[in-house]
């Protein structure tokens, strides 16, 4: 069982918005940025989001992040095929010292 | 370019020893943290711990600490995985990235070593 909850599971059809929700606690979200990772099928994950909001170079604007007290959420506008992916939200946990995952957020792309 | 490129697939018996690599090339190595990371056969992410090659400052996850040792060696800009003795439990995927703190995101990552570990 991960420390941070995400949904097993989300799906859109092509140009539809999603959001995929991350829900943590005070010594982890509560007190620390949030990010995101996409790992494609049969790939290494890479980040999408980092430090809450901040989008890598090569990352389009479709993608978005916020977070609120101890929850986080992923927002994707403009849903495209390429989006179908698996979606981790990872943060420092003060307790654990050291990180935490959410178990994963598996996006279907209809 | 920055590039982590990970040791080939292993395929071991419980209680063997194993030790698998990440090389790093394209940035200052001894300059950054280097994470490992599991993924079980159709599972989640779990973060193993953490190592900087500068100094060797190593830190675990609870749930890893005395199970696996991860190391450095920084003439060959190359960080280690280390099992003294395998468990069928162990097959995963391991995934080492590097961040430029112990609290900075994974910026770059490698691309994975399957470990199996069957009799």
């Amino acid at each position: 069982q991960s420390v941070l909850t995400q949904p097993p599971s989300a799906s859109g059809t092509p140009g539809q918005r999603v959001t995929i929700s991350c829900s943590g606690s005070g010594s982890n979200i509560g007190s620390n940025t949030v990010h995101w990772y996409q790992q494609l099928p049969r790939t290494a994950p890479k980040v999408l989001m980092y430090s809450t909001n901040q989008r890598p170079s090569g990352v389009p604007d479709r993608f978005s992040g916020s977070k609120s007290g101890t929850s986080a959420s992923l927002a994707i506008s403009g849903l495209q095929s390429e989006d179908e992916a698996a979606y981790y939200c990872a943060t420092w946990d003060d307790s654990v010292n050291g990180w935490v995952f959410g178990g994963g957020t598996k996006l279907s792309v209809l | 370019e920055v590039q982590l490129v990970q040791s080939g697939a292993e395929m071991k018996k419980p209680g063997e020893s194993l030790k698998i690599s990440c090389k790093g090339s394209g940035f200052g190595f001894t300059g950054h943290w280097i994470t490992w990371v599991r993924q079980m056969p159709g599972k989640g992410l779990e973060w193993m711990g953490i190592i900087y090659p500068g100094d060797s400052d190593t830190r675990y996850s609870p749930s890893f600490q005395g199970q696996v040792t991860i190391s450095a060696d920084k003439s060959t800009n190359t960080a280690y995985l280390l099992w003294s003795s395998l468990k069928p439990t162990d097959t995963a995927i391991y995934y080492c990235a590097r961040s430029s703190s112990p609290y900075g995101f994974l910026d770059h990552w490698g691309q994975g070593t399957l470990v199996t570990v069957s009799s």
